[in-house]
């Protein structure tokens, strides 16, 4: 399979702990995004990477969630001293962008959250 | 600033006749319009998108998609509902460098056998 996978798929966690979801986007794809979405709403963006460059992050990332992507290939979103209101399904999308053509970006399954 | 509105939360078809999902969007650049379908606990899957090629797009079982500028709008349709059909979808608009995307707020298909 050569799409967009992410891990794990389900994650059950306590209040206060930390959590890590890994993404691995489709091979050769410079450009990677984080997206979250709770129940009933669309996905929100919350960052995205440029090969290993991290280029801009939404406010809704606050300073407990950092993301990184240190070869420029897969990525962690990494969620500190989780709280209830984090529970959400995280999406990773990837794209190749290429001059200024246009482009689509591919979703993983995303990774569901339950803080509890 | 960019915006998406899907002016449906909910549509019910019945199996073989038309859907017509409603999105317009604001952008003041020239816009990316993209239509995706989530199935229950899913990822987003591509539908089509519109890159200023064909205002009238095909996409992926049966759908398409028509971009009118004068309208500000990209609605989804499709000749004939199937019951497979049944899930989510989302509209997206994307400026030229694709930096971010923009989500509607969702329209779940109802389809009725």
């Amino acid at each position: 399979d050569t799409g967009v996978s992410q891990d794990p798929r389900h994650k059950i966690t306590k209040r206060g702990q930390n959590v890590t979801f890994r993404c691995d986007p489709i091979s050769e794809h410079n450009r990677l995004y984080w997206y979250r979405q709770t129940l009933g709403q669309g996905p929100e963006f919350l960052t995205y990477f440029q090969n290993e460059a991290q280029l801009e992050k939404s406010r809704l990332l606050s300073d407990r969630f950092s993301a990184e992507r240190p070869k420029g290939s897969f990525s962690t979103l990494e969620i500190q001293r989780t709280e209830q209101g984090d529970s959400a399904m995280y999406l990773c999308a990837s794209s190749l962008i290429r001059g200024g053509s246009g482009n689509t970006i591919y979703f993983g399954e995303g990774s569901w959250l339950t803080v509890v | 600033a960019q915006s998406v509105t899907q002016l449906d939360s909910h549509v019910s078809v019945s199996e073989g006749t038309p859907v017509l999902l409603r999105c317009n969007y604001s952008s003041s650049y020239s816009p990316s319009l993209f239509w995706y379908v989530q199935h229950p606990n899913k990822g987003l899957q591509l539908l089509l998108k519109y890159t200023s090629a064909a205002t009238l797009v095909k996409g992926i079982n049966g759908f398409e998609a028509e971009f009118k500028k004068s309208e500000t709008s990209f609605h989804l349709t499709k000749p004939s509902a199937h019951m497979s059909d049944a899930a989510e979808y989302f509209c997206v608009v994307s400026l030229y460098n694709f930096n971010k995307f923009y989500f509607g707020s969702g329209t779940k298909l109802n389809v009725k056998p």
